[in-house]
């Protein structure tokens, strides 16, 4: 079945407790990207990958980094979490620039 | 930068009733899409659409591309309770996608 998975689903972490989301796709998809989705907010784009080793920042990369160092894994890294981090967090993938971006189920992280 | 107004924000309606939302931009796009999001789940692509004009069904969903490339609106016929959750559009101009902020539907039995 053509997925993406995030791990975790749910986190509720401290301050300053380095965490790592991951996010896996078994379409082979050249694309993948990271959103957040706040009240009122909408999906806002935080990192972007076009290819291995290939990444760039979307509209709010402050206080995240992200690695493709393979294909089907784009993991988000944040080094020193802050509760204005407390977010629901979505991985996509696409197969090219235009074509429909496909979620994951999203993780919902709550910094304390 | 960009952005995508969807409304309306919300939607209170009785089953049987049909249902229409839009996206309107400033900025011209490529690709327009669809998204239904359930609670707890992310968001699923309903209909994409690729061509300025074009319109595309998808059971009792359809949705069209703006002939300015700046708009796309969705239509629901007839709707039912599973309709219930949010909606929304996502445009694409080049590598980035941009999406609206969601129409949450409710519909009353």
């Amino acid at each position: 079945e053509a997925q993406v998975t995030q791990n975790p689903r749910y986190l509720i972490t401290v301050t300053g407790k380095k965490l790592t989301v991951t996010c896996s796709q078994n379409m082979n998809h050249e694309y993948m990207s990271w959103y957040r989705q706040d009240p009122g907010l909408g999906l806002r784009q935080i990192y972007y990958s076009m290819n291995v080793e290939v990444t760039d920042k979307g509209d709010v990369p402050e206080g995240y980094k992200v690695s493709r160092k393979e294909k089907r894994n784009f993991p988000l890294i944040l080094e020193s979490p802050s509760p204005n981090q407390t977010s629901l967090y979505f991985c996509a993938s696409r197969t090219g620039g235009w074509q429909p971006q496909h979620f994951g189920d999203g993780t919902r992280l709550s910094i304390l | 930068g960009q952005q995508l107004n969807q409304s309306p924000q919300s939607m209170f309606i009785q089953e049987g009733e049909d249902v229409s939302m839009n996206c309107t931009s400033s900025s011209i796009f490529n690709t327009w899409l669809w998204y239904k999001q359930d609670p707890g789940e992310g968001p699923v692509l309903l209909i994409a659409l690729y061509k300025a004009g074009e319109l595309t069904s998808n059971g009792r969903l359809t949705a069209q591309f703006g002939i300015t490339r700046k708009d796309s609106f969705l239509n629901i016929s007839a709707s039912i309770p599973s309709d219930v959750g949010i909606y929304f559009c996502g445009a694409s101009g080049t590598y980035k996608y941009i999406f609206g902020t969601g129409t949450r539907l409710k519909v009353l039995a």
